[in-house]
């Protein structure tokens, strides 16, 4: 399985774009990329996923190179409920997912 | 549409008893997972099943752990004897190859059991 490199740890202002890279050196052909959002006492939660280029979603855009050997996460305009672990995954059909550590984003007010 | 419900979401046992955790994952999803988290690691795969069979044990630590889906609906996960090293939060999550988006299918996870062996 592909293993990912993300930061530890990120500190942001409220109301800031923030952006989160991944790197996933080995990724597959058939490998999709896929963050998931951990708050606190709660299970993660799927936020967005793609193959290559961008995905936009209500939520958040994902920019992935034409090497897919990385991905960044943006979260437009956060906000202090934004604070959560925030997962890189990559992964390809119905199977197990592979967590890494995260980054742990905090917003500040 | 009720999402994926776990219980309880805490047990303290003592070390030796016997622990069964249960998920009722979201309706008419034939698949279930089981992850879990001891303390100051990453979350780690246990299980996956289709329905109600074993598509993927791999993850299982040993065979103090047995995990159970009859009928293919609702999932119990039990620890005999449990250890010190068992403490840890249990996630389950279920998908439903039906909805997803892409061949990664979004994993919908409930809020953990929370085991705290002493």
């Amino acid at each position: 399985l592909a293993k990912t490199t993300q930061p530890i740890s990120m500190d942001s202002y409220e109301g800031q774009e923030v952006n989160i890279t991944c790197s996933h050196n080995n990724i597959a052909t058939n490998d999709y990329i896929t963050w998931y959002q951990q708050f606190p006492s709660q299970g993660p939660r799927f936020i967005i996923q793609g193959y290559k280029t961008k995905v936009t979603n209500e939520v958040a855009s994902l920019f992935i190179p034409a090497d897919r050997k990385s991905s960044t996460l943006s979260l437009p305009r956060v906000s202090l409920s934004d604070t959560a672990v925030y997962y890189c995954l990559v992964d390809f059909g119905n199977e197990k997912l592979t967590f890494g550590t995260g980054t742990r984003l905090t917003i500040i007010p | 549409e009720a999402g994926v419900t776990q219980f309880p979401s805490h047990s303290v046992i003592e070390k030796g008893q016997t622990v069964t955790l249960r998920c009722d994952p979201i309706s008419g999803h034939d698949n279930l997972y089981w992850y879990r988290r001891v303390m100051g690691k990453e979350i780690k795969f246990l299980l996956h099943f289709v329905k109600e069979s074993k598509q993927d044990e791999s993850g299982m630590p040993n065979n103090r752990f047995l995990a159970e889906r009859t009928g293919g609906t609702y999932s119990t996960l039990k620890v005999q004897p449990a250890e010190l090293e068992d403490s840890g939060v249990y996630f389950c999550a279920s998908s439903d190859p039906g909805t997803g988006k892409g061949p990664a299918y979004e994993q919908y996870f409930g809020p953990g059991t929370r085991l705290t062996v002493t």
